[in-house]
Parts: C-alpha cells; sequence; structure tokens
C-alpha cells in the first residue's frame, strides 16, 4: 500500500478569527508564488497568486505577502470560516518559460465552530 | 464549465500489472502536467508535455511515461506499479505564465 506519510503541521483558529499560514520558498530565483486550497479527497485549488515585483496582493477575504529578502511567503485569511479547513499548500515557480511548481510542505488548517 | 478531468477517479491495480490513468482539459492550455501526491505530503512533478514537448523530472523513475496524444489529452502510464505507486496522482494544466488548474485527482491502490 501507500508509505505512511508525515505529519502535517496544523494551525488551529476558532470561526471568525484570522489565519496566517506562513511558508519559506527554496530558490532566490523564483519569480512567481502561489497558494493552493485542497481539500480531503479533492484536487488543489488556486487560491492566489503573486509575482515577485510586488510585495502584497489581496483578493477576497485572502491576502498574500511576499518576503523576498528572507525568502517568505504568508496567506492570510480573514474572518475564516468553517469552509475554509483544508490543507494549504504556497508553490514556487521554478520552472521559468514551462511554469514548472515545486510545492511546498503544506499546513493544515482546521476551523473549529 | 472548462476544466480539467480526470478518470477514473479510482482505480485498483494489482502488483505489476500495468496501468493507464487518463486525464482531459477544455482550457486548451499548452502545458499539461503530472504529479504524484501520497498521503500527507506535497504534490511531486513527475514531468510535463509543453505542447507536444516531453519534460521528464530527473528523479521520475523509468516506470513512469506518459502520452499527450493531441492538446486535450495527456496519459499516464505505470508500466510495472509496485506498493510504493499507491498515491494519488494529479493532472494540472496551465497557459503559461499564468497559474496551473488542477483536476480532481486520481486515487491508484495497488494489491
Amino acid at each position: 500500500g501507500e508509505s505512511v506519510g508525515l505529519h502535517l503541521p496544523t494551525l488551529s483558529v476558532q470561526e471568525g478569527d484570522n489565519s496566517i499560514i506562513n511558508c519559506a520558498y527554496s530558490n532566490s530565483a523564483s519569480d512567481y508564488f502561489i497558494w493552493y486550497k485542497q481539500e480531503s479527497g479533492k484536487g488543489p485549488q488556486f487560491i492566489i497568486d503573486i509575482r515577485s515585483n510586488m510585495d502584497k496582493r489581496q483578493g477576497q477575504r485572502v491576502t498574500v505577502l511576499l518576503n523576498k529578502t528572507v525568502k517568505h511567503l504568508s496567506l492570510q485569511i480573514a474572518a475564516t470560516q468553517p469552509g475554509d479547513s483544508a490543507v494549504y499548500f504556497c508553490a514556487e515557480n521554478y520552472g521559468g518559460a514551462t511554469n514548472k511548481l515545486i510545492f511546498g510542505t503544506g499546513t493544515l488548517l482546521a476551523v473549529q465552530p | 464549465d472548462a476544466m480539467v478531468i480526470q478518470n477514473p477517479r479510482y482505480q485498483v491495480t494489482q502488483f505489476g500489472k500495468p496501468v493507464t490513468l487518463s486525464c482531459s482539459q477544455t482550457l486548451n492550455h499548452n502545458v499539461m502536467y503530472w504529479y504524484q501526491q501520497k498521503s500527507s505530503q506535497a504534490p511531486k512533478l513527475l514531468f510535463h508535455y509543453y505542447d507536444k514537448d516531453f519534460n521528464n523530472e530527473a528523479d521520475t523513475p523509468d516506470n513512469f511515461q506518459s502520452r499527450r496524444p493531441n492538446t486535450s489529452f495527456c496519459f499516464l502510464d505505470i508500466r510495472s506499479p509496485g506498493l510504493g505507486d499507491a498515491a494519488m496522482y494529479l493532472c494540472a494544466t496551465s497557459r503559461v505564465p499564468d497559474e496551473q488548474f488542477f483536476g480532481p485527482g486520481t486515487r491508484l491502490t495497488v494489491l
């Protein structure tokens, strides 16, 4: 069968609170970053992206911050809802023209009602 | 709606018995990717097609092959599945330089 997986870092928050999920990326030459949400048994779903010429980008209830100096990315979710419960992956584009991605290890967000 | 479709959603095969997973897209994207994702791990890129050009990742085992007969379809062939190949297999597409869109995945079980 399948090999035993790692235990994902977990962030537990109360419904209505803000969530911050952090990610360290590896390649200083990466110029494009994406956050994906993956619910159990489903494929990753695009949330928000940011290019290296920006420090911050906002979407609906989500904000991504990019700190190139320390190679750090964060995802902020405002007013977290039970439907936000999922695994969140950051990904960096290391493939240039072919948009190849390296995914971070993932964080499990558990929203408590 | 335009989307990435994977069939079957669940596949059971026997140790050593070849299996083919299918991916199709209605997005008309020029790049298609195959990922392997094991439990509680991040997706790992196996290979991708940029138009008709095949690009294999250096650490992808020879046991894994792929075919892209046209823009819409891409197949993942596992020639001799081992127990360690049991995983979720994800197909994704993109129109460079935009984000990748993922299919729902195929859960492969090897008995």
